[in-house]
């Protein structure tokens, strides 16, 4: 089975500009979740979707959003970028189920604000 | 809300020797999951270990394992025999699954084996 993938894999764009993320999950997976992860804040949770419904939020402002299609790829879009978006973005994928729900993790889009 | 402490932020070990890495969290909750995930340089994470919170028995994949203490509210890695390969960034993390849910991951423990 394939793994969670991300594209892409690596971006540099200027502040003020707006970006948009790819996640695909692992077949048959229908939860997806993105988090920030730096090396100040470590890893924090922004949203999770599950048959493309937001079914958790972390605690970012509106610049961050997401969205999930019904083929359960997700995609995240940061607008308005600042310098403190530089961070490893990284994706991961569950069954969604109501309990125990392991995820799996997609290697991560590293992105660059200059 | 829930929490989860790794105060050790940088560790080594020798390369065939066994290491400990910490992990405590704070939740009012009685039934949850906790995980440990290791993320090598510049690759990708990884689930090493999970644990019910239900289940008395400590986990145990390979040369890994787990010492859950429930009531202390700590769940420590252990590895044994530890190899080259598992020079990385590890992190414990926290799931309740009960209604809507999301994982809380600690800061990590950076863990270097040295040859």
């Amino acid at each position: 089975k394939a793994g969670v993938t991300q594209t892409p894999r690596y971006l540099i764009k200027t502040r003020g500009q707006q970006v948009t993320l790819s996640c695909s999950p692992i077949s048959g997976h229908r939860s997806v979740s993105w988090y920030q992860q730096t090396p100040g804040q470590g890893l924090q949770f922004l949203f999770e979707y599950f048959s493309e419904t937001q079914r958790n939020k972390g605690n970012f402002p509106g610049r961050f959003s997401g969205r999930q299609f019904s083929n359960s790829r997700s995609e995240m879009n940061v607008s308005t970028l600042e310098l403190g978006d530089s961070a490893l973005y990284l994706c991961a994928s569950s069954l969604g189920g109501p309990n125990t729900d392991t995820q799996y993790f997609g290697p991560g889009t590293r992105l660059t604000v200059l | 809300a829930q929490t989860v402490t790794q105060s050790q932020p940088e560790m080594s070990v020798q390369e065939a020797e066994t290491v400990t890495l910490s992990c405590t969290y704070d939740t009012s909750e009685s039934n949850y999951y906790l995980f440990w995930y290791k993320q090598p340089p510049s690759r990708q994470m990884i689930l090493v270990i999970r644990q019910e919170a239900y289940k008395q028995q400590n986990a145990t994949e390979n040369r890994f394992s787990v010492n859950f203490q429930k009531a202390a509210k700590s769940f420590s890695l252990k590895i044994s025999d530890s190899q080259l390969g598992d020079t990385a960034m590890y992190f414990c993390a926290f799931m309740k699954p009960s209604g809507t849910y999301k994982y809380i991951f600690g800061t990590g423990t950076r863990l270097k084996v040295l040859a």
